[in-house]
Order: C-alpha cells, then structure tokens, then sequence
C-alpha cells in the first residue's frame, strides 16, 4: 500500500520567515496529494491541493510543488504569520478514493 | 460548521463495552471514511464507503465495525475486541466524480478506562 513520509515533524520560523514541508509517497499510482491544516482540537481543513498532471499550484502565501519522479511534494508557506501556527498534514491517494496521511508536522510562528 | 456532524464530541466508556460514533452529513456526498488520529501518528484509516450498503475496510480496521443504510449516515462502532480504544475519531465525506477534496466533521473523542 501507500506509504507517506513527512518531514520535519516540528517546525519553529520567525514571524515574515518561509516554511517548508516536504512529502515522500512510494506508489506511482498516487495522482492527489491534498494539504490540511489542523489547530489544536479542531477538525482538518484543506487549504490547498495538487493533482498530478500539474507540476506547481500556489494560492496568496501557500505554494505546493510536486516532483512525480522522484516522488515527492512540498508545502511552502511564505511571510508566515503566528495564526499559520498549527499542525499541517500531507496526503497522498489515488482518484481520491482513499487518502493516506503523513504523521503532520507542528509548525510554531514566533512574533 | 454545517455539512458534516459527528455526536458526542466527548464519550466516555468502560472496558469491555461496544460504542457507536455517530457521522451525519447533509452535503449529498457519495463517499464517508473514518479516520483515527492519535498523537504523533496522524491519520489513520479505518473503513470508508463509497455507496450505499458497501464499505470497504482501511489499514486499521480490526475491532471496529460499520454500516451505510443511508447515503447521509456513517456510523462506526468501537467493539471491545479493539485493543486501544482511546483516541481522536474524525469522519469525512467527498463527492463520488470531480472534485477529490474530503471535508472533515468536528471528531469525537473517545475515552476507554
């Protein structure tokens, strides 16, 4: 089955820095690779997803890159703010039948 | 927060005790999953559905059980064959064609002593 990597699993930035989260999927089948965004005791919510046939996507502050090759994808939050503090999830599946998550990663913005 | 509700948001149970967690989604979609998340571990699937009266089990389906008689209900229930029951359960649902996107409900906390 899908296995997802995700890295690092906790991540401090001064506020107006760039973060970045990497993803590793091992089945070449994988062509939906959504990231949400988890506060502390609240539900997962989207914030932004790429499909495979699309190399890059961005949306304002928040870019996901994707390298079918080499089988990776990555987050990348520019001018962080402290309400981007939370935990970010990668996920990878097929047609979106059934998605398989990396481990999340804490993401801390300082002022 | 509408759209996809999950009942209790807390639930206590002793050992050895099944329980049902409720998922309620009015969004019209096709598909529902459970998911477990405990810390550090992400999420976990457990079963998912993509139409009505057929389901299909997840990487972590052991003691649990489930049912879709209707298009807008997915419960899931926690049998006492579940070794480690406590955790975070998370339901979702996805429109079966088009868009991929999973729109998560609020979760229910599960507490087993």
């Amino acid at each position: 089955g899908e296995n997802v990597e995700q890295h690092p699993s906790t991540l401090s930035v001064q506020e107006g820095d760039s973060a970045v989260i990497k993803c590793t999927y091992s089945d070449s089948a994988s062509n939906y690779f959504p990231w949400y965004k988890q506060e502390l005791g609240k539900r997962p919510q989207l914030i932004i997803d790429i499909r495979s046939n699309v190399g890059e996507k961005k949306d304002q502050r928040i870019a996901v890159t994707l390298n079918k090759t080499a089988k990776h994808f990555s987050l990348h939050i520019t001018e962080t703010q402290p309400e981007d503090s939370a935990v970010y999830f990668c996920a990878a599946g097929n047609s979106g039948y059934a998605l398989n998550f990396g481990k999340g990663t804490s993401l801390l913005v300082t002022p | 927060d509408g759209g996809i509700t999950q009942s209790p948001k807390y639930l206590f149970r002793k050992e050895g005790q099944n329980v049902t967690l409720s998922c309620e989604q009015n969004l019209n979609h096709d598909a529902m999953y459970w998911y477990r998340q405990d810390p550090g571990q992400g999420l976990r699937l457990i079963y998912y559905s993509q139409i009505v009266n057929d389901f299909q089990k997840g990487d972590i389906a052991e003691g649990y059980s489930v049912s879709r008689e209707k298009k807008e209900s997915f419960p899931l229930t926690v049998t006492s064959a579940q070794k480690n029951p406590t955790a975070f359960y998370l339901c979702a649902s996805r429109v079966a064609s088009g868009s991929y996107e999973q729109y998560f409900g609020p979760g229910t906390r599960l507490t087993v002593t």
